[in-house]
């Protein structure tokens, strides 16, 4: 079976700091992956996507970056952070081709003060 | 007009209550119709999933797509303190996971004993 893990689980940043949070997929080869941004009481925003390695579409501008160093890792990074970077970061997978569901990671609550 | 419409609660409905939830979207081109449950400060985990219009039955959940109306619900029956939870639905035109997946912002649903 498939399994998503993200990390970490919480955390809190200066405003101006690096981030890097980290996404890896078992039991599937070659998936869609997918970052997105939930802030508080409000829907799913679509960060980035990618179809394979190496492969980055980004949906909105912002000072985040995604990388896909492997097929079944995604990174998602900042160089420096803003106070408005806050909110719970989601990563998840689809099967290339499939039907339209998508599976979610755990999530990364991230704090920025 | 936001492209996917959801009325984000709280809902709050005695344990046993039949329970529906409802989207509304201005999209005609979106086929691939799901519902996600999404318990605090953790990942949306897919509950159902259905294409084009007509009902569909898992259990105690049934969802709904009019397509006519531009319509979907999802209607949970006995319902449970476990339901507790918020509820996404989500959207996307093509069988391919190229096209994005528009969600919904959500509906809180509590369920009181």
């Amino acid at each position: 079976s498939q399994t998503i893990h993200q990390w970490p689980a919480t955390l809190v940043q200066p405003v101006g700091s690096p981030l890097s949070l980290e996404c890896t997929v078992e039991g599937t080869s070659n998936p869609n992956l997918y970052w997105y941004r939930q802030a508080a009481g409000r829907g799913l925003q679509l960060l980035f996507y990618s179809v394979g390695i190496g492969q980055i579409s980004s949906e909105v501008p912002q000072n985040l970056s995604a990388s896909r160093p492997q097929d079944r890792q995604f990174i998602l990074s900042s160089k420096k952070l803003l106070l408005s970077d806050s909110g719970f970061y989601l990563c998840a997978w689809s099967v290339p081709g499939g039907e339209e569901t998508q599976y979610f990671g755990p999530g990364t609550r991230l704090l920025v003060l | 007009q936001k492209e996917v419409e959801q009325d984000p609660g709280p809902l709050s409905v005695p344990e046993g209550a039949i329970v529906s939830l409802n989207c509304t979207y201005s999209n005609s081109a979106f086929q691939y119709f799901m519902w996600y449950r999404q318990y605090s400060r953790k990942g949306p985990e897919l509950l159902m999933y259905t294409y084009s219009s007509g009902n569909k039955e898992d259990g105690r959940f049934t969802a709904q797509v009019d397509k006519s109306s531009k319509y979907i619900s999802l209607f949970i029956r006995d319902s449970q303190p476990s339901d507790s939870a918020t509820y996404l639905c989500a959207m996307s035109a093509s069988g391919t996971s190229y096209d994005k997946v528009i969600f919904g912002p959500g509906t809180s649903l509590s369920v009181i004993p």
